[in-house]
């Protein structure tokens, strides 16, 4: 069974600017999250999508968004980029939301803000 | 105060050795916990997953949870090259997951 894909692998982007990444999520699982990941301050939850809903947001600005599709693929997206923005964003799916269905992550995108 | 607090490391150990990785967390309502491998330019790959106290083995790997002291840890035996990677727990609360911030493990041959 494939595992759980992110593209693009490496962004590098221009402050201002906006950026849309993909996370296509093991075949069968519902939920997709997204996670924003630092050297400083560890994985920080974005958001989860379960059947195209949003289900729970954690504390990022408003340029940060995301979507999920029928297919339960999902895009997340970033606009007006900040330096501070620069990090990986990993996607992760599981069968349903909740604890019980722990999550299996993709190997991220890389994005790099000048 | 963090809801999870990881000791970052890093850690080096002689090939063989016993690896014991540990977490603490301040919300009583963390209900199951998940230890996650990480090697670099790679996502997070789950190790472990548990709900109650006690311990839980698979192969060389042993989670090991204590609510009573919101305490978890997980043990390595016979540590080869290959665990040399960061180590992540994570916990759930009823509306997300928590992660610690990794222990960095080198494991020298």
């Amino acid at each position: 069974k494939a595992g759980v894909t992110q593209t693009p692998r490496y962004l590098i982007k221009t402050r201002g600017q906006q950026v849309t990444l993909s996370c296509s999520p093991i075949s069968g699982h519902r939920s997709v999250s997204w996670y924003q990941q630092t050297p400083g301050q560890g994985l920080q939850f974005l958001f989860e999508y379960f059947s195209e809903t949003q289900r729970n947001k954690g504390n990022f600005p408003g340029r940060f968004s995301g979507r999920q599709f029928s297919n339960s693929r999902s895009e997340m997206n970033v606009s007006t980029l900040e330096l501070g923005d620069s990090a990986l964003y990993l996607c992760a799916s599981s069968l349903v939301s909740g604890g019980n269905s722990p999550l299996h992550f993709g190997n991220g995108t890389r994005l790099t803000v000048t | 105060q963090k809801e999870v607090e990881q000791d970052p490391g890093p850690l080096s150990v002689p090939e063989g050795a016993i690896v014991s990785l540990n977490c603490t967390y301040s919300n009583s309502a963390f209900q199951y916990f998940m230890w996650y491998r990480q090697y670099s330019r790679k996502g997070p790959e789950l190790l472990m997953y548990t709900y109650s106290s006690g311990n839980k083995e698979d192969g060389r790997f042993t989670a090991q949870v204590d609510k009573s002291s919101k305490y978890i840890s997980l043990f390595i035996r016979d540590s080869q090259p290959s665990d040399s990677a960061t180590y992540l727990c994570a916990m759930w609360t009823g509306n997300q997951f928590y992660f610690g911030t990794g222990t960095s493990l080198t494991v020298i041959p």
